[in-house]
């Protein structure tokens, strides 16, 4: 079975504060991990996922994530964040036929 | 159009009652999902459809029937819900019937409270 972790429940930052929201799994197969956001108001949107390759994956308003296998995590960066990144994160695995998602981070951006 | 779309938005019911949840997609995708998200809880998936067959029921009451008319729409029916039932119900889609790989689209769920 495959499970996620996500470390931070609720992060509070300064506008152009560096952002980092941690993420493990745990699955014995192929991964394939995303980050979703909920910005207030919208629906769950992808923000970035990771197949294979390049193990520093972009994603859209200047997010990253990077896979370190060895660790099994997906952490999700940002150098610098905007009070419109106030959202909920949700990291995911895709393991056989099935998406897992994380309990969630919610970010507040203080302006 | 990149649009999920969930009908009612909002809906109220008994516990004898039985009502439907609609789900509709309009980007030629063939997976579609139904997911259950409580308050502060991450979306739980309920069932699976891949090219209009059903491929996972992950051990969901029978009181919730799915239904996949055809490759736009997916429907949730309810019947004889209990009260911790009450939740945001998710739809999604994505390209292909192979879940794992792809970005799913979610609808914005219909908030269903049952009395």
């Amino acid at each position: 079975a495959q499970s996620v972790s996500q470390h931070n429940h609720h992060v509070i930052l300064s506008e152009a504060a560096s952002l980092e929201l941690g993420c493990n799994y745990s699955y014995g197969g192929t991964v394939n991990l995303f980050w979703y956001v909920q910005y207030p108001g919208q629906h769950l949107q992808l923000l970035l996922k990771y197949f294979s390759g390049d193990p520093l994956v972009k994603g859209i308003k200047g997010f990253e994530a990077e896979f370190i296998k060895s660790k099994f995590s997906f952490n999700l960066r940002k150098p610098s964040v905007q009070w419109s990144d106030t959202a909920e994160y949700f990291c995911a695995v895709g393991g056989y036929q099935k998406v897992t998602f994380g309990i969630g981070t919610k970010l507040q951006v203080i302006p | 159009d990149t649009e999920v779309t969930q009908t009612p938005k909002h809906l109220v019911m008994g516990m004898t009652n039985k009502k439907s949840l609609k789900c509709e997609q309009h980007m030629g995708h063939r997976a579609m999902y139904w997911y259950k998200q409580k308050a502060k809880k991450p979306p739980e998936l309920m069932f699976v459809y891949s090219y209009e067959k059903l491929s996972i029921n992950e051990s969901v009451p029978s009181r919730f029937s799915p239904e996949c008319p055809n490759s736009s729409l997916l429907n949730l029916h309810l019947h004889a819900l209990q009260p911790e039932d009450s939740a945001l119900y998710l739809c999604a889609s994505s390209p292909s019937g192979t879940t794992s790989y792809n970005e799913q689209f979610f609808g914005p769920g219909t908030r269903l409270t049952v009395l």
